[in-house]
């Protein structure tokens, strides 16, 4: 079946500093992602929905300017973490829709801001 | 405002039982229902779905029922095996097609030989 892939799996970083994580569909195009927060124990949350080849959409609440979406090609969409701070500790999960058909998740990136 | 809930944050089913599992919304818009089983540090895996026309979908050991006027489901695993152990959330979207899911705060099952 279809599958999405993230990278890193696990990031630690200073605080102050960016962490990109890359979101990649390995055996169909999407012209769509999304990206979601986990904090321990609590649900899902969407963050902002990546468009290929144009400006994300973010979600109320969820800065732009914090959180830099660039979908580049048909595969791949990336989300940065400028100036991560220990709030920003969390599990990043992308998922993205082959055709009309399911919704496929990454295996998450963990991020841990010291 | 958490627009879909699950109340029970655990649950320990003996091996071979059923597991019940609840999820409640709120926003009467929702008109498409999903059930996701996720392990710790994956992403979450796409169980069943159902579309608020229906009230039951089966698949497998895995059922799915939906009571539109309390804004009530739950997933019916049956029998439950060690295997099932994981956290599960519901999921709902309004206008399927739309790619927005919102999901509930997840139910972690334990299956217990």
């Amino acid at each position: 079946g279809a599958v999405v892939s993230q990278h890193p799996s696990w990031v630690i970083c200073k605080s102050g500093t960016s962490v990109k994580i890359e979101c990649r569909s390995l055996d169909f195009q999407a012209t769509t992602m999304f990206w979601y927060r986990q904090f321990p124990k609590q649900s899902l949350m969407l963050m902002a929905t990546s468009n290929e080849g144009s400006k994300a959409t973010y979600e109320q609440g969820v800065e732009k300017d914090k959180f830099l979406i660039n979908h580049a090609s048909l595969t791949l969409s990336t989300l940065t973490v400028t100036s991560a701070h220990p709030e920003d500790s969390s599990f990043y999960i992308c998922s993205a829709r082959q055709g009309g058909g399911e919704l496929f998740f990454g295996e998450g990136s963990r991020l841990t801001v010291l | 405002d958490q627009q879909v809930k699950q109340n029970s944050p655990s649950l320990s089913v003996q091996e071979g039982r059923i597991s019940i599992l609840n999820c409640d919304y709120t926003n009467s818009m929702f008109d498409y229902f999903l059930w996701y089983k996720k392990y710790p540090a994956e992403g979450p895996t796409f169980l069943i779905s159902i579309s608020s026309i229906k009230d039951k979908n089966e698949d497998g050991r895995f059922t799915v029922f939906l009571n539109k006027s309390a804004k009530h489901l739950s997933l019916h695993i049956v029998p439950s095996q060690p295997g099932d152990s994981a956290v599960y959330f519901c999921a709902a979207i309004v206008n399927f097609g739309n790619e927005k899911l919102t999901f509930g705060t997840g139910t972690r099952l334990t299956i217990i030989p």
